[in-house]
């Protein structure tokens, strides 16, 4: 069964730093998106993007964040300079087009990033 | 604007009993409902979602959710728990679109706990 798949598991990094979250999304999907779940807090949404831009973005998604989709498989997710609240688990989902029975999304099992 | 309430925090079942995990949502149009189950360290997986039609949806691994629109209710069931399911359960709601506005709202979430 296809899946979305999201590489590092897990990763730290320091405050200050960049990081690049990495998803890779169900061959034949066309949306996608990335959400994000702080500990013991609600799944939120931060991003949706299609045909190469962003089609909607949350109060979350400030200039710190930004997406790519650098080549054909690969969906990216860049924090500029990490900052403390930044830790969370970060969630990759991709949807498909057409009929209702595609219109669910696929999420990834998501990358756990902690800021120190 | 969308919303969704997951009123219990964490429910405690005996293996083999009933379950009924309760899930109220706000939306100004035709939502399309979902229910998640999160297993430790693990991703988001759907259980079973409610586009449109019978109001009454199976789901995978024995569940089932009804959709009542009077009450704005999409409350999960499963007659009989299994120990392999305790897990983290989210309730989301989203846009009745198939279109690039996937933008899901999640409830808080219930934790599930099985005692044997």
């Amino acid at each position: 069964e296809p899946e979305v798949t999201q590489t590092p598991s897990h990763q730290v990094t320091q405050m200050g730093q960049e990081v690049i979250l990495r998803c890779v999304p169900i061959s034949n999907h066309l949306y996608f998106y990335w959400y994000r779940q702080i500990l013991g807090q609600k799944v939120e949404f931060l991003v949706s993007f299609y045909n190469n831009e962003i089609s909607e973005k949350s109060e979350i998604f400030d200039d710190q964040f930004s997406v790519e989709r650098p080549d054909g498989s690969n969906f990216t997710l860049k924090i500029r300079s990490t900052k403390l609240e930044d830790s969370a688990m970060y969630f990759c989902a991709s949807k498909g087009q057409g009929a209702s029975s595609n219109t669910e999304a696929f999420f990834g099992q998501g990358t756990r990033l902690t800021v120190v | 604007a969308q919303s969704v309430t997951q009123p219990d925090i964490h429910i405690t079942v005996s293996e083999g009993a009933s379950l009924e995990l309760r899930c109220n949502y706000s939306y100004g149009a035709t939502p399309y409902l979902f229910w998640y189950v999160q297993s430790p360290g693990q991703g988001l997986q759907l259980l079973l979602k409610y586009f449109s039609g019978d109001t009454l949806v199976q789901g995978i691994k024995g569940f089932e959710a009804e959709f009542k629109r009077s009450q704005s209710s999409f409350n999960l069931r499963k007659p009989s728990v299994h120990w392999s399911d305790a897990a983290e359960y989210f309730c989301a709601v989203g846009p009745y679109s198939g279109g690039s506005n996937y933008k899901l709202t999640f409830g808080k979430g219930t934790l599930l706990t099985v005692n044997p």
